[in-house]
């Protein structure tokens, strides 16, 4: 079975400081993988996501995702948090055992950034 | 271009009572799914539609689900005799073809309370 495991529920920063969300992933075949951020009553946004290609990936607002196979994480970056990164993001697994795109979400993690 | 939209918003029904949420799609979007996204059990996938092919509902819980999409776009989830519990956000999303690397576009959601 695939799974996906987001270390920490909530994660608050100050801004200006490093932003770092944990990802674990558990899957049978190589894996697609994804990041999403949802905004208060808002639904999901693609963020970036991880295809076989490199192993760096770099997604919209600043942030980036290294793919370690090693480790199965797909920890999710950004260099300097700003007010408004302040949301929910969410890692995903595409697959779940089928041929198709169905997604499987970790947890989530809230982000909160202080002044 | 246009996103995906949902409808209603919000939905505020009596236990027992039916209800019907519906979805469009990004125009040229052949596959679709609806997720659920509750307090106790997070995201969860529901159903998946790809063109004319049966879709796969192996993620509806309960009888009292069932969707359709008709003429491969607009898509219906119907849920029966409401229960507390149906009390979610239900979110639908469309890709291009329905793979696993496919990015899921989501719609902003509708708000379900079953009093």
């Amino acid at each position: 079975a695939q799974s996906v495991t987001q270390l920490g529920s909530h994660v608050s920063v100050s801004e200006g400081a490093l932003v770092l969300l944990r990802c674990n992933y558990s899957s049978s075949v190589p894996p697609y993988l994804f990041w999403y951020v949802q905004y208060p009553n808002q639904g999901l946004q693609l963020l970036l996501k991880y295809t076989s290609a490199a192993t760096l990936v770099k997604g919209i607002n600043g942030f980036e995702a290294e793919f370690k196979k090693s480790e199965t994480s797909f920890h999710l970056t950004k260099p300097s948090a700003h007010m408004s990164d302040a949301a929910e993001y969410f890692c995903a697994l595409s697959g779940g055992g089928t041929s198709y795109g169905k997604l499987t979400f970790g947890q989530g993690t809230i982000l909160t950034v202080h002044p | 271009g246009a996103g995906v939209s949902q409808s209603p918003s919000n939905k505020v029904t009596e236990k027992g009572k039916d209800v019907e949420l519906r979805c469009d799609p990004i125009s040229g979007h052949t596959a679709l799914y609806w997720y659920r996204q509750s307090l106790g059990q997070g995201l969860e996938f529901l159903i998946y539609f790809q063109g004319n092919s049966a879709p796969d509902k192996s993620g509806l819980p309960s009888d009292r689900f069932s969707a359709e999409r008709t003429g491969g776009s607009v898509s219906t989830l119907t849920i029966q005799r409401t229960q507390q519990e149906d009390s979610a956000v239900y979110l639908c999303a469309s890709s291009l073809s329905g793979t696993t690397a496919d990015t899921q576009y989501f719609g902003p959601g509708t708000r379900l309370t079953v009093l």
